[in-house]
């Protein structure tokens, strides 16, 4: 498995800002993933992010919107931008961790709530 | 559309019996399957990975896979109040295992004592 600390684990922000959610490793991954919880809801894959690349981002998400940066293969951000009260959710950042039995792990997310 | 779908319930099950979680997908390339578990206010937590068809069991849980049948079950053993979670089926999508991976709704499971 791999240790995956997220911060901030929760935040409250004003309509029309930013918030950026990082996401650190205890080993070097090649694939990261932010997802997105809405209230009651299952998990959406925001984003695919790979180290040296642009994110790869799902039907319905723009990179405008939820920026992303990958600096180096421990360490990620995810950006939400122009923030409205639709943003709130919480977001979480996954690994992928091991061979051909890839399993991914999660970090323990980010609620943000939007005022 | 790629979809995983579970009955969201809530099933209930007294302790001590055996709850059974289903799970069905649309795309017949998926080749890896996870059954995670969430406990309200807090992130998934992997439980079981199965790759090939058939059963594969780790302590009170046995995950079954049926790929003809693009189906997936989570089959919990002796049930605890303390597996009193949301059980969310995940699929990877994609014919390589990326550790990318498309949820379904969840089934919010409560085992009463």
């Amino acid at each position: 498995s791999a240790v995956i600390s997220q911060k901030p684990s929760r935040d409250i922000c004003q309509r029309g800002t930013s918030l950026t959610i990082q996401c650190q490793v205890d080993s070097q991954v090649t694939m990261m993933f932010w997802y997105r919880q809405q209230p009651g809801q299952s998990l959406t894959l925001i984003a695919t992010a790979n180290q040296g690349s642009e994110a790869t981002y799902e039907s319905g998400f723009v990179i405008d919107k939820f920026p992303i940066s990958r600096p180096n293969l421990t360490f990620s951000t995810l950006t939400v931008s122009n923030l409205s009260p639709e943003d709130s959710s919480i977001y979480l950042c996954s690994v992928a961790v091991g061979g051909a039995n890839t399993e991914a792990f999660f970090g323990q997310g980010t609620r943000l709530t939007v005022v | 559309q790629k979809e995983v779908e579970q009955n969201s319930g809530p099933l209930s099950v007294p302790e001590g019996a055996i709850a059974s979680l289903n799970c069905t997908y649309s795309d017949r390339v998926s080749q890896s399957f996870f059954w995670y578990r969430q406990y309200s206010g807090k992130s998934p937590e992997l439980i079981m990975s199965i790759y090939s068809n058939g059963d594969k069991e780790d302590g009170r849980f046995t995950a079954q896979l049926n790929k003809a049948s693009q189906y997936v079950s989570l089959l919990i053993r002796d049930s605890q109040p303390s597996d009193s979670a949301t059980y969310l089926c995940a699929v990877n999508p994609l014919p390589g295992n990326t550790g990318k991976l498309i949820f379904g709704q969840g089934t919010t499971l409560q085992v009463k004592p």
